[in-house]
């Protein structure tokens, strides 16, 4: 059960796209397509962004989009905005009804 | 309008006992399942663990087995986590939260504001 493995930081400008990879093994993101993303201000709770891999909930603006390859995920967030800035993490079903978390990754919009 | 609140958070020894509690309102409790998901200062979420509809089937993340568990009152629209010999590495915001839809484990639509706990002496 070790967690998956996301960068710690990424950044970009208002209106580049930035991409956030979070990496497991073939027992979590490479054995099912049940990859979430959160996105997360801090004090706050989290929040849905991205399901089922490449899902988006109703609300949540077309900018924000998932993907995965092999046993890694990725979060694309397109036309960065200021508001975008937040802390990003990522979970996948592992198996057994258990999940497994990302260490997370601080998204700086320069 | 969906509610979660926890509480029940506090200091507590090492060693020492907390139960937590969160309080569902707003859709129909006993059809979902149910989970506990924590986060330490600085550091990212951690699945802890989650609990059938009707309570028959529980599953931990193995650094809280044995000393942790899930239960539920679907009476009382509540969602417990009896936490045992606690250490310092269990010191976080403790969450409750909801899956989308009622027969999935997750992905999760609504979280509590988070109950904080913290281990130390």
């Amino acid at each position: 059960q070790s967690a998956l493995t996301q960068p710690r930081s990424v950044s970009g400008s208002p209106g580049q796209s930035v991409t956030i990879s979070c990496t497991g093994t073939s027992s979590d993101v490479g054995g099912y397509d049940y990859v979430s993303w959160y996105q997360q201000y801090s004090g706050k709770a989290p929040k849905l962004m991205i399901y089922d891999v490449s899902k988006r909930p109703s609300g949540v603006p077309d900018r924000f989009s998932g993907s995965k390859s092999g046993n890694t995920a990725s979060l694309t967030i397109s036309g960065l905005q200021a508001e975008d800035e937040a802390d990003y993490h990522c979970c996948s079903y592992a198996g057994s009804y258990t999940l497994l978390f990302g260490g997370g990754t601080k998204l700086t919009v320069l | 309008e969906v509610q979660l609140v926890e509480s029940g958070g506090g200091l507590v020894q090492p060693g020492g006992s907390l139960r937590l509690s969160c309080a569902a309102s707003g859709f129909t409790f006993s059809g979902y399942w149910m989970t506990w998901v924590r986060q330490a200062p600085g550091r990212g979420l951690e699945w802890v663990a989650n609990i059938k509809q009707d309570g028959s089937e529980k599953y931990y993340v193995d650094s809280v087995k044995g000393r942790f568990t899930i239960s539920r009152d679907n009476a009382k629209n509540s969602l417990y986590l009896q936490m045992n010999s606690l250490r310092a590495e269990d010191t976080a915001v403790y969450y409750c939260a909801r899956p989308v839809t009622a027969a999935s484990i997750d992905p999760f639509d609504y979280w509590g504001q988070g109950t904080l706990v913290t281990v130390s002496s």
